[in-house]
């Protein structure tokens, strides 16, 4: 399968940790995207990278969250400190330049107790 | 900014029945518009898409026409299928220089349909 993929699918952790998560993204596309949704809402865009430059981050982006993707291919999102606030489906996605199709993961799933 | 607008749900149809969901947009430029369905605990697909103003957008029987003196871009399928039970989302993408491809979604409808 080439699609985009997710790790870990579910994540339960206690306020206060430190969760990192990983996306594999379509190996030919070069843009990758983290969104977070929360229940019943509608995804919302956090960052997106173009090869390994991390080009925009969204205002929802505090300083406990940091993202990465070193040599251009898989991106790692990590969360400093945990919130209950934190807890969401955090979704990444992949492109290719100037195409505006993007193609999703299965998410993960994130529960801060 | 972007943003996007879809009608309220929840919404719950009969099988067979025609179905239709209301979206509507606000944007700079001219986006690109996208329908894509998430099924419980999955992460999204695309269903459909249209990039330019007159373009209907269509996969499995959904279709959507991209309407820009209306700023609209309503899903509609003829006849719905209890597997078509899932959220829809509504999106759009500004290919603007310093917003990449990035989406602006609605808030999501989740449709229910009965057999």
């Amino acid at each position: 399968d080439t699609g985009v993929s997710q790790n870990p699918r579910h994540k339960i952790t206690k306020r206060g940790q430190n969760v990192t998560f990983r996306c594999d993204p379509i190996s030919e596309h070069n843009r990758l995207y983290w969104y977070r949704q929360t229940l019943g809402q509608g995804p919302e865009f956090l960052t997106y990278f173009q090869n390994e430059a991390q080009l925009e981050k969204s205002r929802l982006l505090s300083d406990r969250f940091s993202a990465e993707r070193p040599k251009g291919s898989f991106s790692t999102l990590e969360i400093q400190r945990t919130e209950q606030g934190d807890s969401a489906m955090y979704l990444c996605a992949s492109s290719l330049v100037r195409i505006t199709e993007a193609f999703f993961g299965q998410g993960t799933r994130l529960t801060v107790v | 900014g972007n943003s996007v607008t879809q009608m309220e749900g929840p919404v719950t149809l009969s099988e067979e029945a025609f179905l239709t969901i209301n979206c509507t947009y606000t944007a700079t430029g001219y986006p690109s518009l996208f329908w894509y369905v998430q099924y419980p605990g999955e992460g999204l697909q695309l269903l459909l898409k249209a990039t330019k103003a007159d373009d209907k957008g269509s996969n499995k029987g959904f279709e959507a026409t991209y309407r820009k003196e209306t700023t609209s871009f309503h899903l509609e399928k003829g006849s719905v299928q209890v597997s078509d039970s899932a959220v829809y989302f509504c999106a759009l993408s500004d290919l603007g220089e310093t917003s990449g491809s990035r989406l602006t979604f609605g808030e999501g409808t989740q449709l229910t349909v009965n057999p």
